[in-house]
């Protein structure tokens, strides 16, 4: 079935450092992929969309590209600060009207 | 814009006992999910609903969830009786369509321990 690995945390950084979060998927069809960030104490929220091959998502100084040939998503951001320890979530959906989420990779960032 | 909005925020229980939660989706969104989320791991959608009628509830333990959204608004999800490892957070969403480019909005959240 379909599925999303992430990369295990936590991922611990200094401010200032650059930031990859591996994701790679599994699907039928041609899924759209997303980034969640869940911020300590909030709701999941969206962070940036990519919905076909070669699209490049991006909010907030992060981005990922939409790879069909290594069916991956991986999330960058050149800079992290201490305000992005956050717990990120992949996720994908294929059209069934289910989103399905990768475990999620905690991300702390020092000062 | 008012978000999603869940109650209550925790709840502690013994098993065996029945527990109750409650969700009102942003106004006009048709599609509303249920999540749980195990620490240490994803979401897992537990029921999709699409204005009062289920579009997905193949991974919903029926032996001992339900869910209703009466009026195709607001929603409840009920678990009689608990078990231990019901112990997570359960998390609503909703969004405009459920189509899949569609983002989902989610609330803050039920934390359940069972003991």
């Amino acid at each position: 079935g379909d599925s999303v690995t992430q990369m295990e945390g936590p991922v611990t950084l200094s401010e200032e450092a650059f930031l990859t979060i591996n994701c790679t998927y599994t699907a039928t069809g041609y899924p759209s992929l997303f980034w969640y960030v869940q911020y300590p104490g909030e709701g999941l929220q969206l962070l940036l969309k990519a919905t076909k091959a070669d699209d490049k998502g991006s909010n907030k100084g992060f981005e990922a590209t939409y790879r069909k040939e290594t069916t991956s998503f991986h999330l960058e951001k050149g800079s992290v600060q201490v305000s992005d320890s956050a717990v990120y979530f992949c996720a994908l959906n294929t059209g069934g009207f289910k989103t399905i989420f990768g475990a999620g990779t905690r991300l702390f960032v020092k000062a | 814009e008012a978000g999603v909005a869940q109650s209550p925020r925790y709840k502690i229980i013994e098993k065996r006992q029945s527990v109750a939660f409650w969700c009102n989706p942003i106004s006009g969104h048709a599609t509303l999910y249920w999540y749980q989320q195990i620490l240490g791991q994803g979401p897992k959608l537990l029921i999709q609903f699409q204005n009062n009628g289920v579009v997905d509830d193949s991974q919903l333990p029926k032996d001992r969830f339900s869910a209703e959204r009466l009026k195709g608004v607001d929603s409840t999800l009920k678990i009689q009786p608990a078990k231990l490892e019901d112990s997570a957070v359960y998390l609503c969403a909703s969004s405009s369509s459920g189509g899949m480019n569609t983002e989902a909005f989610f609330g803050q959240g039920t934390r359940l321990t069972v003991v």
